[in-house]
């Protein structure tokens, strides 16, 4: 596609519940990032694909986050028993994993857990 | 990756220059310095990077002093679309991955 899609753009959940959010990077992106931005604050770094290296999963807040990234492309986000200090916005970023390269964001996902 | 330091918020008129400062004393040799802009409701949008030349584009100018501790970004005519929160980033260019957002500068143009 023509830019980082990511869906749902929003998803309300239970505490407790299980949520995947998903991100379609720019196609040939190799690098794909996830970061989480709560009300009125800066973006938190989550974790990092690059090719078929190891991800750094450094930045993931607790066991209960994970991500995947399935053939290089697509890449789904999963938070197991959702907590409301899970609610943020979700964003997801891709580039082409070279030096010098831009980040390309897609529009986020908004999670609210209730 | 080296911190940033910036302002938490600042005002600029409409048409008048904007420059946003950034502070990264620590700031390695191989660390580029790069710009986002992120408006409301949206993902951030890339701005202009730079490693230790002055670097223009189309949307701003980006000047790094000579000893590369500090930056200013530059949106020469501010205009009311340019209200955002500005982040600055330094990045190790060829081995680094996170990027490391920090709180930003809020810019409000000013009508």
């Amino acid at each position: 596609g023509a830019g980082v899609s990511q869906s749902p753009s929003n998803k309300v959940t239970e505490k407790g519940k299980d949520v995947e959010l998903r991100c379609d990077p720019i196609s040939g992106h190799t690098a794909l990032y996830w970061y989480r931005q709560s009300l009125g604050q800066g973006l938190e770094f989550l974790i990092y694909f690059q090719g078929n290296s190891a991800p750094d999963k450094s930045g993931l807040p607790s066991d209960r986050f994970s991500a995947e990234r399935t053939g290089g492309s697509v890449s789904t986000l999963t938070i197991q028993r959702t907590q409301q200090e899970d609610s943020a916005v979700y964003l997801c970023a891709s580039s082409l994993g070279s030096t010098n390269e831009k980040l390309f964001f897609g529009s986020g996902t908004q999670l609210s857990v209730l | 990756d080296a911190k940033t330091t910036q302002p938490p918020s600042m005002d600029c008129a409409e048409g008048r220059a904007a420059n946003l400062p950034c502070n990264h004393s620590t700031i390695s040799g191989n660390e580029y310095v790069y710009w986002y802009r992120q408006i409301h409701s949206q993902g951030p949008q890339y701005i202009i990077h730079g490693l230790k030349n002055n670097e223009t584009n189309e949307m701003a100018s980006l000047i790094i002093t000579e000893d590369r501790k500090s930056s200013t970004l530059i949106l020469p005519h501010a205009t009311l679309r340019d209200t955002a929160v500005y982040y600055c980033i330094v990045r190790v260019g060829a081995t680094g991955n996170q990027f490391y957002f920090g709180t930003g500068t809020s810019l409000t143009v000013i009508p």
